[in-house]
This record gives C-alpha cells, sequence and structure tokens, in this order.
C-alpha cells in the first residue's frame, strides 16, 4: 500500500480480555515501531524491529504485551489480559533501512484500544 | 539516556503573527533531531530534522526550526501562522552516537492553535 496501515481503528474491549493489532508497513521498509499515545504522555515507545535482528523490546511494560514481525513485513501487538491503563491509541511507524539511520518515520493512523 | 521536553502543553497565536514551540533535549552524544505534527483525526507525519551542517533547518509547510548546542534546544517556528496549522505538534530526539538504538524519544506534544 501507499502508507502505514494498521487495523483495528478503533477496539472496545472488556478488562481481562486479550486483544491483537495489526501493522502493515510500508512495502520495503525494514524498520518497524510500535509507539503508545496516551492523553497528556506524548509518545510512548514499546518495540522496534529491524530487519532480521534481534527487536528492540525495551519499552513494553508489562510481560502482558508482547509483538511479532512475520516474514518481516506485518506485525502484530499482543495485550494479553488487558487493563484499563492500557487504554490508549497505539501507533505504529516504519522506515527504509537507509533512512533509519536517521528516523524519519511514517506512521499509520493508529488504532484506539479502549478497557471497559 | 535521552529525552526531550516540551515545557509548554498549549500555545495560542493570531494568524499572520510568527509562531514558536519550544523544544528542549538531552542525550549523552549529538542529537539527531526532528519535528513531527499530528493534524485532527490523522497518523503523525514528519516535518522536518537536524541531522548535520547548518543549524536553521528548513521543513514543510514554511515552518524552520533551528539546532543550538549550548542550550540544547531545536524550537520549531514559522514567520506567519495560519489557521491550517492548529495541530499538535512533537519533538523527538535520537542519540547519533547510539550504535544500534534507533529510538526516537519523543516529547509530550504541544498543542498549537491559531486563531483567525
Amino acid at each position: 500500500g501507499a502508507g502505514v496501515s494498521q487495523s483495528p481503528s478503533n477496539k472496545v474491549t472488556e478488562k481481562g480480555k486479550d486483544v491483537e493489532l495489526r501493522c502493515d508497513p510500508i512495502s520495503g521498509h525494514t524498520a518497524l515501531y510500535w509507539y503508545r499515545q496516551s492523553l497528556g504522555q506524548g509518545l510512548e515507545f514499546l518495540i522496534y524491529f529491524q530487519g532480521n535482528s534481534a527487536p528492540d523490546k525495551s519499552g513494553l511494560p508489562s510481560d502482558r504485551f508482547s509483538a511479532e514481525r512475520t516474514g518481516g513485513s506485518v506485525s502484530t501487538l499482543t495485550i494479553q489480559r488487558t487493563q484499563q491503563e492500557d487504554s490508549a491509541v497505539y501507533l505504529c511507524a516504519s522506515s527504509s533501512g537507509q533512512v533509519a539511520n536517521t528516523g524519519e518515520l511514517f506512521f499509520g493512523e493508529g488504532s484506539r484500544l479502549t478497557v471497559l | 539516556a535521552q529525552s526531550v521536553a516540551q515545557p509548554e502543553d498549549q500555545v495560542n497565536v493570531a494568524e499572520g503573527n510568527p509562531l514558536t514551540v519550544k523544544c528542549t533535549y538531552s542525550v549523552s552524544g549529538n542529537p539527531y533531531l526532528f519535528w513531527y505534527v499530528q493534524y485532527p483525526n490523522r497518523g503523525l507525519q514528519f516535518l522536518l530534522k537536524y541531522i548535520t551542517g547548518d543549524n536553521l533547518v528548513k521543513g514543510s509547510y514554511g515552518f524552520e526550526a533551528e539546532f543550538n548546542k549550548s542550550q540544547t534546544s531545536f524550537h520549531l517556528k514559522k514567520p506567519s501562522a495560519l489557521v491550517s496549522d492548529s495541530a499538535l505538534y512533537f519533538c523527538a530526539v535520537r542519540d547519533r552516537s547510539g550504535g544500534s538504538n534507533y529510538k526516537l524519544t519523543f516529547g509530550k506534544g504541544t498543542l498549537l492553535t491559531v486563531n483567525p
């Protein structure tokens, strides 16, 4: 596609349920990032994938959060046993191998998660 | 560790007046610096970046930013604001000497409102 695609755009779930958020990066982009945007908290880094290297998981807030990237393309962020504090907009971004060195990221429109 | 501070949660300016959105950063080495903009109900868009060279960087939509190493600042400016510039602005930093650390650290964002 022309841009980074995320689904679902909106997700409402009950506390304790598991959710999966999907990101389809720009074709050919080797770097993929997940960020979380909460009101008043800015953008919080969650995880970074680059090619076949081990992902940087340093931003995942707890072991309920995990992410994978299959075939170097599509990524899924999974949140297990969701809590109300997980409510946020989850943003995915990708960049090419070259601009990964300088940081120009292309963002999707996000998945808004609401945990009741 | 790297960090970004955007001291103003909100900035209000009249259309036609100059605008400034402030950003200060902290990195252990030299920085790559970025501004991103988020229009209502849209994803984040890259606006401009400082990598090296001229301290005054020009970006999209008439925006510019000046890298000031002594003050560790990277303020965003525009000579004449438009109502359509109203949006949420994020400053971001990456440590140039971070090696394989491609993680961008974002500020909490500044909501710019341009009044007609």
